[in-house]
């Protein structure tokens, strides 16, 4: 298979707690994307972080990138119950080909 | 600026039948991708286009599935014949992809899907 690899499959956890998951993939890339799919609505992008880079922030979002071991986590801090959806990394390889993960289920507890 | 256009949104066929769907991306956008999503799980990439020519389709059932992207813009993707594992939800998205290297690294702007039922 092409696609990385997310865990856990599923997580939930309180309002107000840090929710983090974690991606691997399999090759060399240009960059990495996270993204958020509402139930039954289209994926829309979050955050990217390049190759050459460790680490970003956006907002209560942070990206981490470690390409020795093909893989990357996201951290959301501060979680509320908005945040309840599915989360995907994606990697885009240098061919530009762009490929995503499994997912990730996060449930948000008001 | 409008979003990536996908219809239809909904389609139910009975196997053996053939389908179709059509993508019409953002104004601009180069890179054209169909990607099937079976529930629960993440999206699969079946063909990636760069204007109208074929970057990857290494996961697209050839022997069932064809895609066309005409004049570098709008777009089809075929099934003919649908099998019942078919049934998924079919995402159309675009980007920019300009240049290679780190000139691609722009984001992929999804349409709302096509969620096709094989029965």
């Amino acid at each position: 298979s092409q696609q990385g690899e997310e865990d856990p499959q599923a997580l939930s956890i309180q309002e107000g707690e840090n929710a983090t998951m974690n991606c691997s993939y399999k090759t060399s890339i240009n960059n990495l994307q996270w993204y958020r799919q509402n139930s039954g609505r289209g994926l829309v992008h979050l955050i990217l972080i390049r190759s050459n880079e460790r680490e970003k922030h956006s907002g209560r979002l942070r990206v981490t990138l470690d390409t020795s071991k093909k893989s990357s986590s996201l951290l959301i801090t501060a979680s509320r119950a908005a945040d309840t959806a599915s989360y995907f990394c994606a990697h885009r390889r240098p061919g530009n080909q762009f490929y995503f993960g499994t997912g990730t289920s996060l449930t948000v507890i008001p | 600026e409008a979003g990536v256009a996908q219809s239809p949104r909904y389609k139910i066929i009975e196997k053996r039948q053939s389908v179709a769907f059509w993508c019409n991306p953002i104004s601009g956008h180069a890179t054209l991708y169909w990607y099937q999503q079976i529930l629960g799980q993440g999206p699969k990439l079946l063909i990636q286009f760069q204007n109208n020519g074929v970057v990857d389709d290494s996961q697209l059932p050839k022997d069932r599935f064809s895609a066309e992207r005409l004049k570098g813009v709008d777009s089809t993707l075929k099934i003919q014949p649908a099998k019942l594992e078919d049934s998924a939800v079919y995402l159309c998205a675009s980007s920019l992809g300009r240049g290679t290297g780190s000139g691609v690294d722009t984001e992929a702007f999804f349409g709302q899907g096509t969620r096709l039922t094989v029965v």
